[in-house]
């Protein structure tokens, strides 16, 4: 596609509930983030892929939170046993290349609140 | 671990004010260095970046940035801003040595005022 889609865009989820948030990254892109967007904060890293490297899962808050990626492009973010906490909007970013040297390129992103 | 610092949260400007707002980071190896902007209700995107060069990096809507090693520092800069320009902004170093890990600063807010 011409870029990141993510999905869905909104979602609301009860208190101990797991959901599942999707990433599609530009076709051909190597690297994947995930980032949280909280209220008045800034970008916080939760864990980037890199090609068919072991993923970079150390900003991810709790072990709640599991993201993989399949086949190097889509990828989904797990969050088990949602909390209040959890609300925020993630944010997908992906990379042509791991440098970065040709931009990342943000997806609009999933808010997501946990009532 | 490496982190990076913006250290005006808020920022209030009349219209053809100048603006400068600070980046910091702490990692004393390669870094290749980024500011992103993000307009009420829309996507991240990129204003500039440094990789190599010429510190004094040219971005689009008349931003620029200097990088200053000693220091750092990744400062933004417009010398006229407009009331388009009210955004968040937020500064990001992916470091060399950490597979290009890339990391946020916590961004800035900037209100223009017409």
């Amino acid at each position: 596609g011409a870029g990141v889609s993510q999905s869905p865009s909104n979602k609301v989820t009860e208190k101990g509930k797991d959901v599942e948030l999707r990433c599609d990254p530009i076709s051909g892109h190597t690297a994947l983030y995930w980032y949280r967007q909280s209220l008045g904060q800034g970008l916080e890293f939760l864990i980037y892929f890199q090609g068919n490297s072991a993923p970079d899962k150390s900003g991810l808050p709790s072990d709640r939170f599991s993201a993989e990626r399949t086949g190097g492009s889509v990828s989904t973010l797990t969050i088990q046993r949602t909390q209040q906490e959890d609300s925020a909007v993630y944010l997908c970013a992906s990379s042509f290349s791991g440098t970065g040297s040709s931009g990342y390129t943000f997806g609009s992103g999933t808010r997501l609140t946990v009532v | 671990a490496q982190s990076v610092s913006q250290h005006n949260h808020h920022v209030i400007l009349s219209e053809a004010a100048s603006l400068e707002l600070g980046c910091n980071y702490s990692y004393g190896g390669t870094v290749n260095l980024f500011w992103y902007v993000q307009y009420p209700g829309q996507h991240l995107q990129l204003l500039l970046k440094y990789f190599s060069g010429d510190p004094l990096v040219k971005g689009i809507k008349g931003f620029e940035a200097e990088f200053i090693k000693s220091k750092f520092s990744f400062n933004l800069r417009k010398p006229s801003v407009q009331w388009s320009d009210t955004a968040e902004y937020f500064c990001a170093v992916n470091d060399v040595d950490s597979s290009y890990k890339l990391i946020f600063g916590s961004g800035t807010r900037l209100l223009v005022r017409p």
